[in-house]
């Protein structure tokens, strides 16, 4: 079993839509949750890192953790064509590395 | 800061010659990361150094692989000799110690035929 599960997509939405993305963990102790967003040929980018349990907002996305069931969500509400990229989720415990889900390819469109 | 910069971006090779892959991290960055990413297996930690030092080496895939941090400016990823299965995107990324502050590279796609 992979220490974190993502469904890869692709997920494809209308503008407007709202988005919900998932990651599974089954490693107890991870403490940091952050979401990557990655466009083509890029690298990926910060875009959202939370340390415990519950909500953090963040303009038009919300992260969520639940640790109890090792379960974390990005929600993006309002989603512009400008979103479409691939989210990975990334997980780290108590030290410098980090484990990142396979990623979820999202295309909004007009 | 111009960020992390990896070279070169892209890299075409015949299998079984010797491929360099180079990144120059983020300047005062103590953490320094090489990660491979494939369709099939996402991104994988290769490799990460701490302070120059290699911390935790447990996914170079064999002794194809081997990394270098000389100093603290620069870093590379070795693969000699090269197999078409190889054939990955490659990035390196550094951060300041801290799980919410890496920043990765462009990357450099390494073609193996």
């Amino acid at each position: 079993q992979k220490e974190v599960e993502q469904d890869p997509g692709p997920l494809s939405v209308p503008e407007g839509a709202i988005v919900s993305l998932n990651c599974t963990y089954s490693n107890s102790a991870f403490q940091y949750f952050m979401w990557y967003r990655q466009y083509s040929r890029k690298g990926p980018e910060l875009l959202m890192y939370t340390y415990s349990s519950g909500n953090k907002e963040d303009g038009r996305f919300t992260a969520q953790v639940d640790k109890s069931s090792k379960y974390i969500s990005l929600f993006i509400r309002d989603s512009q064509p400008s979103d479409s990229a691939s989210y990975l989720c990334a997980l780290s415990g108590n030290t410098d590395k980090l484990i990142f889900g396979t990623g979820t390819r999202l295309q909004v469109f007009p | 800061d111009a960020g992390v910069i990896q070279s070169p971006r892209h890299e075409v090779t015949e299998m079984g010659q010797e491929v360099t892959l180079r990144c120059k991290p983020i300047s005062g960055h103590n953490s320094l990361f090489w990660y491979r990413q494939t369709m099939m297996r996402g991104l994988e930690l290769l490799i990460y150094f701490n302070n120059n030092v290699p911390i935790d080496d447990s996914g170079m895939p064999e002794d194809r692989f081997s990394a270098k941090m000389p100093n603290a400016s620069f870093s590379t990823l070795k693969i000699q000799p090269s197999e078409p299965r190889d054939s990955a995107v490659y990035f390196c990324a550094s951060s300041l110690s801290s799980p919410d502050g890496y920043t990765f590279g462009s990357g450099t796609r390494l073609t193996v035929v």
